[in-house]
């Protein structure tokens, strides 16, 4: 059975600083990927990682993969007050269902 | 280009109701899957398709039925709903790596 587990689940921060936001998973699967959810709302893509070692970035966060360790970071640089969300990582088993399994979600607070 | 378009935004249902939670997509993707949100769960896989006329079960599948006649088309139904499908539902389609996520279904079963 494929396993996400992320942590923290709750993070509270303040503006400016750096956090990283763990994503653990238990298949071989190298495909990864992130999204970002707003209250009331549906999943937005943030990222999506294929190989061993992608890294991508957009503005303020960067997403890592090592399929070697089955472990992917969301690094949040300098966080900003709009970067409150909740964040999700998940994983696509091609070995089983087609469709991905999630991580329980990451709820970040951004304060001022 | 519409996407993921999910009807109703939001419903209300007695208990042993049934209703059809309904999911279309313009893209001409083949994948499509339907998912449950509850808090502090993530979102769990109820059933996905491949392709239409072929259909499986995810992780939690009991209390719902799914169909594919076409490619667009990918509707959920409750049979007959419990307490315990109260949930957010999120049909979702694929091409390639990208998935692609409808606004989603807020059901309450009272």
């Amino acid at each position: 059975e494929l396993k996400v587990e992320q942590n923290p689940l709750f993070l509270s921060m303040q503006e400016g600083k750096n956090y990283t936001i763990y994503c653990n998973y238990s298949t071989t699967s190298d495909r990864l990927y992130w999204y970002r959810q707003d209250p009331g709302k549906s999943l937005e893509s943030l990222f999506v990682l294929l190989s061993n070692g992608a890294v991508k970035q957009e503005g303020r966060l960067m997403a890592s993969l090592d399929t070697k360790a089955r472990l992917s970071t969301l690094h949040i640089t300098a966080a900003v007050h709009d970067l409150s969300a909740t964040y999700f990582c998940a994983v696509d088993d091609w070995g089983g269902a087609d469709g991905l399994t999630f991580g329980k979600g990451t709820h970040l607070i951004i304060q001022p | 280009n519409a996407g993921v378009t999910q009807t109703p935004k939001f419903q209300v249902l007695k208990t042993g109701q049934s209703m059809t939670l309904q999911c279309a997509q313009d893209m001409n993707h083949e994948y499509m899957s339907w998912y449950r949100q509850d808090p502090g769960m993530g979102l769990r896989l109820i059933h996905y398709s491949v392709g239409a006329g072929i259909t499986d079960q995810g992780e939690v599948p009991n209390g719902y039925n799914v169909s594919r006649s076409t490619t667009e088309d990918f509707p959920l139904r409750l049979l007959s709903a419990a307490p315990s499908q109260t949930s957010v539902y999120f049909c979702a389609s694929r091409a390639g790596y990208g998935y692609t996520f409808g606004s989603g279904t807020r059901l309450t079963v009272v």
